[in-house]
C-alpha cells in the first residue's frame, strides 16, 4: 500500500505563531486527506485534495497538495488553544482503506 | 463521528481473555474499518470490510478477528493471541466512492491488559 511519512512528530507554538506540519510519499498519490484528532478525541475528517498543486483554505487553515502529488502540507496561520490536537494525512482509500501518517502534535504555550 | 458508535468506552482485559468491541454505524456505508492507535503514534489498520460476509486482513491482523453479519455492524474480537493489546481501538466506515473517500470515525474504545 501507499506509505507516507509526516513530519515534524511534536511541535511546539506560543499562540499567535503559525504552524506546519508536512506529508511526503516516496510514490505518486491519487488523493491526500487530513484529519484533526484533539486530545482523547477521535480523527475528523478536515479536507481532501485531489488535483496537483490544489491549494484550499478552511479559515486559518490552508491545505496544499504538491504539484508531483508526492506531497502535501497543513499550515494554520496564527494559532488559536483550540488548534490543539495532532494532525493526520492519510492517502489511499476506496475499497482497501487509508495509510495515515503518524500524525503531528501540535502543542500551543499560551 | 455523528453516525458510528462503539462500545464499551473503556474496557479492562485479564491476560489470557478474549473480548470483543462492538461498533455500529447507521450511515449506510458499504465500508467499515478497525485501526489501532498506540500512545503518540498514528493508526494502524487492523481489518476492513468492503460488504457483509465479506473482510480483509489489514497491516496488523495477527491475534484479531472480526465478522460482517450485518451492514451496520463490524465487531471486532481481541484474542488470547494478541500479545500487546492494550491500545486505543477506533472503528471508522466509509462510502466506497471513488470521489470522497471520507472515513468517519467512532469514539473508540480504550483496552487495557491487566
Amino acid at each position: 500500500g501507499q506509505q507516507v511519512m509526516q513530519i515534524p512528530q511534536y511541535q511546539h507554538v506560543q499562540e499567535g505563531e503559525d504552524f506546519t506540519t508536512y506529508c511526503n510519499s516516496s510514490t505518486t498519490l491519487s488523493n491526500i486527506q487530513w484529519y484533526k484528532q484533539r486530545p482523547g478525541g477521535h480523527p475528523v475528517f478536515l479536507i481532501q485534495l485531489v488535483k496537483s498543486g490544489e491549494v484550499k483554505k478552511q479559515k486559518r487553515l490552508t491545505f496544499q497538495f504538491g504539484e508531483a502529488k508526492k506531497n502535501s502540507s497543513l499550515h494554520i496561520t496564527a494559532t488559536q488553544t483550540t488548534d490543539v490536537g495532532t494532525y493526520f494525512c492519510a492517502a489511499g482509500g476506496g475499497a482497501d482503506g487509508l495509510t495515515f501518517g503518524k500524525g503531528t502534535h501540535l502543542i500551543i504555550q499560551p | 463521528d455523528g453516525g458510528i458508535t462503539q462500545s464499551p468506552k473503556y474496557l479492562f482485559r485479564k491476560e489470557g481473555q478474549n473480548v470483543t468491541l462492538s461498533c455500529e454505524q447507521n450511515l449506510n456505508h458499504d465500508a467499515m474499518y478497525w485501526y489501532r492507535q498506540d500512545p503518540g503514534q498514528g493508526l494502524r489498520l487492523i481489518y476492513y470490510s468492503q460488504i457483509v460476509n465479506d473482510f480483509q486482513k489489514g497491516d496488523i491482523a495477527e491475534g484479531y478477528s472480526v465478522s460482517r453479519e450485518k451492514k451496520e455492524s463490524f465487531p471486532l474480537t481481541v484474542t488470547s493471541a494478541q500479545k500487546n493489546p492494550t491500545a486505543f481501538y477506533l472503528c471508522a466506515s466509509s462510502r466506497l466512492d471513488s470521489r470522497t473517500d471520507t472515513q468517519y470515525f467512532g469514539p473508540g474504545t480504550r483496552l487495557t491488559v491487566l
